[in-house]
């Protein structure tokens, strides 16, 4: 358990419903980022933040895709009008401001989309 | 999109053997990263090697980072039954605004006992 949490563990949906996934990063970690993974691939990078501030966002981040970190603590990330090919894991990871650039992950919010 | 490759895609080996992964990679790189994930579950951070360096080693793991050929090899030596997992290198773009990690398509290794 490295120490960052993830709400749900598990999300099934029907197409077109809106959904939303809650990140709980180590507390003293400034920087939060998202990433998406499918059966047999590696995570693929979604959006990060510094703080309260969106700094960087995939190309893979549609606009059905919106991530937030109000308070620069706790994120969500919401997809509307989902569809099949959203069905994956969705990983949050965090890391201190400080120090090198390996990544804490939680364990993921499988999301399955019918 | 996916930074490279990992080789092989799976692995077998038997308890007490060593095991050798592979990962290419495409761009210029600040340092690259290797990430153990169990089933289901998530990623756990083994082991970081910077551009600068050649050779790290922590515990039985054995990395190596060669610029000029854009690869990297994960070695783990006397494997263990706990060692099954799925294996992703990870690169930090020389871009120092970015922050995201490009990973590997994964090597899944299995111990026997």
């Amino acid at each position: 358990d490295t120490g960052v949490s993830q709400d749900p563990r598990h999300k099934i949906t029907k197409r077109g419903q809106n959904v939303t996934f809650r990140c709980d990063p180590i507390s003293e970690h400034n920087r939060l980022y998202w990433y998406r993974q499918t059966l047999g691939q590696g995570p693929e990078f979604l959006t990060y933040f510094q703080n309260e501030a969106q700094l960087e966002k995939s190309r893979l981040l549609s606009d059905r895709f919106s991530a937030e970190r109000p308070k620069g603590s706790f994120s969500t990330l919401e997809i509307q009008r989902t569809e099949q090919g959203d069905s994956a894991m969705y990983l949050c990871a965090s890391s201190p401001l400080a120090g090198a650039s390996e990544q804490y992950f939680g364990p993921g919010t499988r999301l399955t989309v019918t | 999109s996916q930074q490279g490759e990992e080789d092989p895609q799976a692995l077998s080996i038997q308890e007490g053997e060593n095991a050798t992964m592979n990962c290419s990679y495409k761009t210029s790189i600040n340092n690259l990263q290797w990430y153990r994930q169990n089933s289901g579950r998530g990623l756990v951070h083994l082991i970081l090697i910077r551009s600068n360096e050649r050779e790290k080693h922590s515990g039985r793991l054995r990395v190596t980072l060669d610029t000029s050929k854009k690869s990297s090899s994960l070695l783990i030596t006397a494997s263990r039954a706990a060692d099954t997992a799925s294996y992703f290198c990870a690169t930090r773009s020389m871009d120092m605004g970015r922050r995201a990690l490009t990973f590997g398509s994964g090597t899944r290794l299995q111990v026997q006992p």
